[in-house]
């Protein structure tokens, strides 16, 4: 089974702060992506990474960038927390085959106060 | 604007009905139409993908239609039980974009009573 795991299920930073979240998954895929929930808005797109050192944006990456050093590890960085990037943040990915289900972590329920 | 609806944010029935859940767009072509489950504090999990010439899909109780002339998709669970209570959401792909790049809408909560 495929398994998308990541670094925090809570977690409570300052205004101001540098966050990193942090999901490794382990089946070898070549596309990730983080997402943010909001009760209202839905799931929406921040970034996404199809290989390794690539990126690009996503509906909503104003306030954030990512990382892929390597290819099961995609991190999601908050360059300075701010109140209004309080949300639930989930990470999927994706292989190249015929299948095109995405595959959810369980998700950083992050608060900036 | 590009848009997806899913008719309502919340959907109770009885324990043994049909629950048909609607997911509309707007200003998309999509390739193809999944629908995801989530429950409370968790990751979505894939259920069904429908593509854009198929009318129907089936897996179990569930059954996916896809009508692209109404630009419209029903989620249909029969045989409703209260473990099928979480919130469903539907997604898609638009043709010519990244693949795997999903728009989803706001999700659908149902709840099966008893």
């Amino acid at each position: 089974d495929v398994k998308v795991t990541q670094s925090s299920r809570y977690l409570v930073k300052r205004t101001g702060e540098k966050v990193f979240l942090e999901c490794v998954q382990d089946m070898d895929h070549e596309n990730m992506f983080w997402y943010r929930q909001d009760p209202g808005l839905g799931l929406r797109l921040i970034y996404f990474s199809y290989d390794v050192k690539m990126k690009e944006k996503g509906d909503i990456p104003e306030g954030y960038s990512v990382s892929r050093e390597k290819k099961e590890r995609f991190s999601l960085i908050l360059e300075s927390a701010s109140t209004n990037q309080t949300s639930m943040y989930l990470c999927a990915s994706l292989g190249q085959g015929s299948s095109y289900e995405q595959y959810f972590g369980p998700g950083t329920r992050l608060t900036v106060t | 604007s590009q848009k997806i609806e899913q008719n309502s944010e919340a959907l109770n029935i009885q324990e043994g009905k049909t629950a048909t859940l609607t997911c509309n767009y707007t200003n998309y072509s999509p390739a193809y139409l999944q629908w995801y489950r989530q429950d409370p504090g968790r990751g979505p999990v894939f259920l069904l993908l429908i593509r854009e010439n198929e009318k129907e899909k089936r897996k179990e109780r569930l059954k996916v239609t896809f009508d692209t002339t109404l630009k419209q998709s029903l989620f249909h669970i029969t045989a409703s039980q209260p473990a099928d209570s979480a919130t469903y959401l539907c997604a898609l792909e638009s043709r010519g974009s990244t693949l795997g790049r999903l728009y989803f809408g706001r999700g659908t909560q149902l709840t099966v009573w008893p």
